[in-house]
């Protein structure tokens, strides 16, 4: 079945370290985005890619970093410079940017600073 | 910029009994999509309905339907015969259509929405 999958599931950092989440597609989707959820804010977005070798800034981009070096995958990276990177990372595609074209989710990622 | 606002942080429904979540959003643009997505305990988000606001009839999809006020720029979500696994955070979600707000979706903050026996 097509879909999203997000790895790992759970992760545990301490501070000062880079992590990587990763997220891949097989959806053959155009546009990827990662988005942080956080209790009360609802989901707010880090990046987005619309196509391969490219990105845009979400609302949220200090102190995280991607790359979209093949249509499939869009890996963000939770940098030592995010002062608050405790929280749930949600990946997702969807196959155009224009029009109605449903966002599909992965099952998210725990990221805990110790 | 896009705002989506959700000013009931929690509703209680009794099983088989009809709930409304209410959505707000602003906005200059004339044409846009706006969707309600479900996040049940398990985190995964579900579409649940969505509404192109060039459409005047108001979207359905069996126990969920929606009644979209344009001018209001409200868009709210009715459930009727409310069942226990309707339990879950419930968001509004803005999408545009002009450059700039045609790649992104806006999130509102989230109503969790309990059913109890």
């Amino acid at each position: 079945d097509g879909g999203i999958t997000q790895s790992p599931k759970y992760l545990f950092r301490k501070e000062g370290q880079n992590v990587t989440l990763s997220c891949e597609q097989n959806l053959n989707h155009d546009a990827m985005y990662w988005y942080r959820q956080d209790p009360g804010q609802g989901l707010r977005l880090i990046y987005y890619s619309q196509i391969v070798n490219d990105f845009q800034k979400g609302d949220i981009a200090e102190g995280y970093s991607v790359s979209r070096e093949k249509k499939e995958s869009f890996p963000l990276t939770v940098t030592s410079a995010q002062k608050n990177p405790t929280a749930f990372y949600l990946c997702a595609s969807i196959s155009g940017a224009e029009g109605a074209n449903v966002l599909t989710f992965g099952a998210g990622s725990r990221l805990t600073v110790l | 910029a896009q705002t989506v606002t959700q000013s009931q942080p929690e509703m209680s429904v009794q099983e088989a009994e009809t709930v409304t979540l209410s959505c707000t959003y602003d906005t200059s643009e004339s044409d846009y999509y706006l969707f309600w997505y479900k996040q049940p305990p398990s985190r995964q988000m579900i579409l649940v309905i969505r509404q192109e606001a060039y459409k005047q009839q108001n979207a359905t999809e069996n126990r969920f339907s929606v009644n979209f006020q344009k001018a209001a720029k409200s868009f709210s979500l009715k459930i009727s015969d409310s069942q226990l696994g309707d339990a879950a955070m419930y968001f509004c979600a803005y999408r545009g259509t002009i450059a700039g707000t045609a790649s992104k979706l806006t999130f509102g903050t989230g109503t969790r929405l309990q059913v109890t026996l």
